[in-house]
């Protein structure tokens, strides 16, 4: 069936080093994609989004690339700090008009100072 | 501008029993959407309100059913307490200037239900 999936539930890095934390999804109909951090004990956040008619889009410390052609999405944190350790998720809109985002599993994220 | 408000954060309910879990959204947003969140399922859409009308619904069964007030207030409830309902329950809301927008999806910190 249609879904977004992380290929890594965790992933471990040192203080400094650069994160990249990976996403597959299967419906080629998604316009929009979405990266949320969740801290313990809170809500999910939004860090960057990207649509479908681009293939990198950067912020602060972060990058989400896209590869429409293998249906892969990527989030790349640089510089990794104690504070980005959390759980993060992608989510993709899938179309159609539908404003509701599918989430993925989600990937935890541990930055060893 | 505050941010999304849940109530309760933490509640703790017996089986068979009803819940109603609160959402206030961030003044002027008029979308208000909610997810279930377990570890073994990760994040679930339950159902999106908009003017007081649900637009979306996900796949759950009737006994979780929502509402919004004219302040965008929204309130779920959850009939007939099971096992598996155990859960953090999230709320978000978002501006929604139209239906089909990329608007950012602004979260509550949830409330954390838990079914005896």
């Amino acid at each position: 069936g249609e879904s977004v999936g992380l290929h890594l539930p965790t992933l471990s890095v040192q203080e400094g080093d650069n994160s990249i934390i990976n996403c597959a999804y299967s419906n080629s109909a998604s316009d929009y994609f979405i990266w949320y951090k969740q801290e313990s004990g809170k809500g999910p956040q939004f860090i960057i989004d990207i649509r479908s008619n681009m293939d990198k889009r950067q912020g602060q410390r972060v990058t989400v690339l896209l590869n429409k052609t293998v249906k892969h999405l990527s989030l790349q944190i640089a510089a990794t700090q104690p504070g980005d350790s959390a759980v993060y998720f992608c989510a993709e809109r899938r179309g159609g008009g539908s404003y509701i985002p599918t989430f993925g599993r989600g990937t935890s994220l541990i930055v060893h100072p | 501008k505050a941010g999304v408000t849940q109530t309760p954060r933490y509640l703790i309910k017996t089986r068979g029993q009803q819940v109603t879990l609160s959402c206030s959204p961030i003044s002027g947003h008029r979308s208000v959407s909610w997810y279930q969140q377990t570890p073994g399922q990760g994040l679930q859409f339950l159902f999106e309100y908009f003017s007081e009308t649900q637009r979306n619904k996900g796949n759950f069964p009737g006994r979780f059913s929502g509402r919004q007030f004219s302040n965008s207030r929204s309130e779920m409830n959850v009939s007939t307490l099971e096992l598996g309902d155990s859960a953090l329950y999230l709320c978000a809301s978002s501006l929604e200037k139209g239906a089909a927008t990329n608007e950012k999806l602004f979260f509550g910190s949830g409330t954390q239900l838990s079914v005896l």
